[in-house]
């Protein structure tokens, strides 16, 4: 099965940018969704289809994807963007589809 | 607006089902697929499956095949996901996430969670 592999955590200073990896094999292939999860609150979509914004997320997040890594950047960190992370593709064979979700990366505003 | 309302949480002795409902509000129901995802205490996200609303026909994760069952009630716009022959490590928050028009999709927006806990 695919594997999705993030750091376990990342910690920028306010002002700062934040990039959070998202390893897996051949990802570039792939589209790479990014979810934003606060302590006891659901997640909420925040980039899809590599570098997509829903509507009402700031600019100051985005997203790459090339090779065998993804990244979700955010520019001029604030203390609300601190939360968990997690990144997510669809695994597509002959057989089976499954959604597969990083291990996900606990974000620090220091 | 897109709203996805889940009942409230549970607690299940081991051995036992559950099932949890997601009612769907702010859009054409049957356009959508529906994804439900849990959340052990303390870990990250697992995918358990998906409903298309429409015709009724899901995709299980290899790992729930044979205990979970989704369904649909598109009289009441409401999803259900029931989890049979529970165990401890079934304790989780299930969350119920509107998908897109095709199955291969990014989810949201998401339910509020429904808390799980199996225990004796």
């Amino acid at each position: 099965s695919y594997v999705l592999t993030q750091p376990p955590s990342v910690s920028v200073a306010p002002g700062q940018t934040a990039r959070i990896t998202c390893g897996g094999n051949n990802i570039g292939s792939k589209s790479v969704h990014w979810y934003q999860q606060k302590p006891g609150q659901a997640p909420v979509l925040v980039v899809f289809d590599d570098y997509d914004r829903p509507s009402g997320i700031p600019e100051r997040f985005s997203g790459s994807n090339s090779g065998n890594t993804a990244t979700l950047s955010i520019s001029r960190v604030v203390a609300g963007d601190e939360a968990d992370y997690y990144c997510q593709v669809w695994d597509i064979s002959s057989d089976q589809r499954d959604v597969v979700f990083g291990g996900g990366t606990k974000l620090t505003v220091l | 607006q897109v709203q996805l309302l889940q009942s409230g949480a549970e607690v299940k002795e081991p051995g036992a089902s559950m099932k949890v409902s997601c009612k769907a509000s702010g859009y054409t129901f049957t356009t959508y697929y529906v994804n439900w995802v849990r959340q052990a205490p303390g870990q990250g996200l697992e995918w358990m499956g998906i409903i298309n609303p429409s015709g009724g026909t899901t995709i299980y994760a290899q790992k729930f095949q044979g205990r979970v069952t989704m369904t649909r009630d598109t009289s009441t716009t409401t999803v259900y996901m029931e989890l049979s022959n529970l165990r401890s490590e079934d304790t989780a928050v299930y969350y119920c996430a509107r998908g897109g028009a095709t199955v291969v999709n990014h989810l949201g927006p998401w339910g509020q969670g429904t808390l799980v806990t199996v225990s004796s």
